[in-house]
């Protein structure tokens, strides 16, 4: 079956630094690729997604490429702000098109 | 309109009250989905709606029971609930049950049974 790992958090940065969160999937064929969002207290938004192989993902600064060759989707923003500080979700579609499959969430913290 | 639309956005209530979940979306997606999602976890798929027909049921509890009264509209009845119930109830919706471009979530339903 399909599945997706994340990075275990927390993850705690300084305001401005650099933010990589690593994901990595097992799926056959081309899964769709997601990033979804959830700050403290709300429901999941999706950040951004790619659907094919070498795609780049991109919203607000974020950015993700869709690697098939490492079967990787990491999320990478160049300078995080306190307002970033949330939970993100990795997730695949696989390519049989139906149920969306989440990572376990990494957590985020940005301090000032 | 781009939203699912949660209603209540919190709820207290006793093991043997009776209340209801709502979930509105106006973007003609046709499919419909209720997640529950525990502190620091993922969300859990509970019942899937396709098409109004309810087409997933994850091996959910009988005093959860879905209800999906039209193509925009899809409720969660609850009664007589247990404390581990309590959870953030998410409602999504997406084009239909196959597609590529993932899921619109509603801010959900924080509810505590006491």
């Amino acid at each position: 079956g399909n599945s997706v790992t994340q990075m275990e958090g927390p993850v705690t940065l300084s305001e401005e630094a650099f933010l990589t969160i690593n994901c990595t999937y097992t799926a056959t064929g081309y899964p769709s690729l997601f990033w979804y969002v959830q700050y403290p207290g709300e429901g999941l938004q999706l950040l951004l997604k790619a659907t094919k192989a070498d795609d780049k993902g991109s919203n607000k600064g974020f950015e993700a490429t869709y690697r098939k060759e490492t079967t990787s989707f990491h999320l990478e923003k160049g300078s995080v702000q306190v307002s970033d500080s949330a939970v993100y979700f990795c997730a695949l579609i696989g390519d049989a098109g139906n149920m969306l499959t989440f990572g376990g969430g990494t957590r985020l913290m940005v301090k000032p | 309109d781009t939203e699912v639309t949660q209603t209540p956005k919190h709820l207290v209530m006793g093991m043997t009250n009776k209340k209801s979940l709502k979930c509105e979306q106006h973007m003609g997606h046709r499919a419909m989905y209720w997640y529950k999602q525990k502190a620091k976890k993922p969300p859990e798929l509970m019942f899937v709606y396709s098409y109004e027909k309810l087409s997933i049921n994850e091996s959910v509890p009988s005093r959860f029971s879905p209800e999906c009264p039209n193509s925009s509209l899809l409720n969660l009845h609850l009664h007589a609930l247990q404390p581990e119930d309590s959870a953030l109830y998410l409602c999504a919706s997406s084009q239909g049950t196959i597609n590529y471009y993932g899921y619109t979530f509603g801010s959900g339903t924080r509810l505590t049974v006491v």
